[in-house]
């Protein structure tokens, strides 16, 4: 069960977009529409932000979009908020052998 | 309101076996597959295992197959996960999850933190 890849950091200064890359398999984000994004703050719970690469859950904010291009995934936080430093982790659907697949995670730092 | 509490964790010795619950509310429970994650210290988030709704289908991370087990009580709205043969890097909090539509795993619960150490 290989990780997906994301950049360990990413960084924007307020009011600006920042896109935080997810990439996988064929076997994973490229064979399935089903790839998740959360962001966790420290010492919480991840929380669901983008699900099935573009679905905002209500409540979420439009700031927040998600894309795919074949293995590769991308969370874009636009006009960056002091509240959205946290970390940020993709989940992608691998199949019925292996399930699902976890990125390591992107620390985003709002400059 | 969604909820999962989390319970069971505390310091267990190495070769220990703890049993960890997650008690659901808010949601038709037996509907759904659930699942567990756990982050080490400092570390990222690493699915562990799922189950789905019926209890009858499980999944396992390969660092867990063969020393976890993972269980259901639909009666009683509540997950479970059986730890054996416990190991230091077992350390970590470990999160219990709903599997909603697109596999989207949401709400979390807050977690409970098990410790590995003599």
């Amino acid at each position: 069960q290989s990780a997906l890849t994301q950049p360990p950091s990413a960084s924007g200064s307020p009011g600006q977009s920042v896109t935080i890359s997810c990439t996988g398999t064929s076997s994973d984000i490229g064979g399935y529409n089903y790839v998740s994004w959360y962001q966790q703050h420290p010492g919480k719970a991840p929380k669901l932000m983008v699900y099935e690469v573009n679905k905002r859950p209500s409540g979420v904010p439009d700031r927040f979009s998600g894309s795919k291009s074949g293995n590769t995934a991308s969370l874009t936080v636009s006009g960056l908020q002091a509240e959205d430093e946290a970390d940020y982790y993709c989940i992608s659907y691998a199949g019925s052998n292996n399930f699902v697949v976890f990125g390591g995670g992107t620390k985003l730092t709002v400059l | 309101e969604v909820q999962l509490v989390e319970s069971g964790g505390g310091l267990v010795p190495p070769g220990g076996s703890p049993r960890l619950s997650c008690a659901a509310s808010g949601f038709t429970f037996s509907s759904y597959t659930m699942t567990w994650v756990r982050q080490a210290p400092g570390r990222g988030l690493e699915w562990v295992s799922a189950i789905g709704s019926g209890g009858g289908t499980t999944y396992y991370a390969d660092s867990v197959k063969g020393r976890f087990t993972i269980s259901r009580d639909n009666s009683k709205n509540t997950l479970y996960l059986q730890m054996n043969s416990l190991r230091a890097d077992d350390t970590a909090v470990y999160y219990c999850a709903k599997i909603g539509g697109g596999y989207r795993f949401d709400p979390w619960g807050q977690g409970t933190l098990v410790t590995v150490s003599s």
